[in-house]
């Protein structure tokens, strides 16, 4: 069963310091999702791409966030610098198309010391 | 995204059905149901959606209300692998908005 892969499971940074995860989605699907979850709540969405476009980064704070798929195919989310409070799971999902059930990968866990 | 409402958790025995309700009664005609699960400390899981008639697959059965105010997820015959933080979702998926969902804790 394909599934969509993210890298590395677990991340332990100090904050100030520069992190990136890595998503490779389910080959074919055209709209990947970044998604931030804090223990306790739901994920919330940060950046959505359609193909290589970005076309919803309304909640990315793009003053220490960053997102990329170049080749429209996988992507990298980036945090420079980490702060405490980006502690978290970080979950890439993708979907065939936009209006599409998106699945999801187990996801980065995130600690900032 | 319409607003969803879940109990916060429920409990359901090992080889019975678990019935899982929400309330979405300011969805939009548009707007789909989804139904997500988070078994702990793994990313979530796809389980169902619809938009206005019953939707049934292998791992679950969604019914929908005709009003579309409401709807239950049903596991038919719950096992403990069941037990996760379940959630309903009502909007598109391009942008799933995600609540605190419902905690089932499938008992032996």
């Amino acid at each position: 069963e394909a599934e969509v892969a993210q890298s590395p499971r677990y991340k332990i940074t100090e904050k100030s310091q520069a992190v990136a995860f890595w998503c490779d989605p389910i080959s074919g699907h055209a709209t990947l999702y970044w998604y931030r979850q804090i223990l306790g709540q739901g994920p919330e969405l940060l950046v959505q791409f359609q193909d290589e476009s970005v076309v919803d980064d309304s909640q990315l704070p793009k003053d220490r966030f960053s997102a990329e798929r170049l080749k429209g195919v996988d992507s990298t989310l980036k945090i420079q610098p980490a702060e405490l409070g980006d502690s978290a799971m970080y979950l890439c999902a993708s979907s065939l198309r936009a209006n599409t059930e998106a699945f999801f990968g187990q996801g980065t866990r995130l600690t900032v010391v | 995204d319409a607003k969803t409402t879940q109990p916060t958790s429920m409990d359901c025995a090992e080889g019975r059905a678990a019935n899982l309700p929400c309330n979405h009664s300011t969805i939009s005609g548009n707007e789909y149901v989804y139904w997500y699960r988070q078994i702990h400390s793994q990313g979530p899981q796809y389980i169902i959606h619809g938009l206005k008639n019953n939707e049934t697959n292998e791992m679950a059965s969604l019914i929908i209300t005709e009003d579309r105010k409401s709807s239950t997820l049903i596991l038919p015959h719950a096992t403990l692998r069941d037990t996760a933080v379940y959630y309903c979702i009502g909007g598109s998926a391009r942008q799933l908005t995600f609540g605190s969902g419902t905690q089932l804790t499938v008992l032996p």
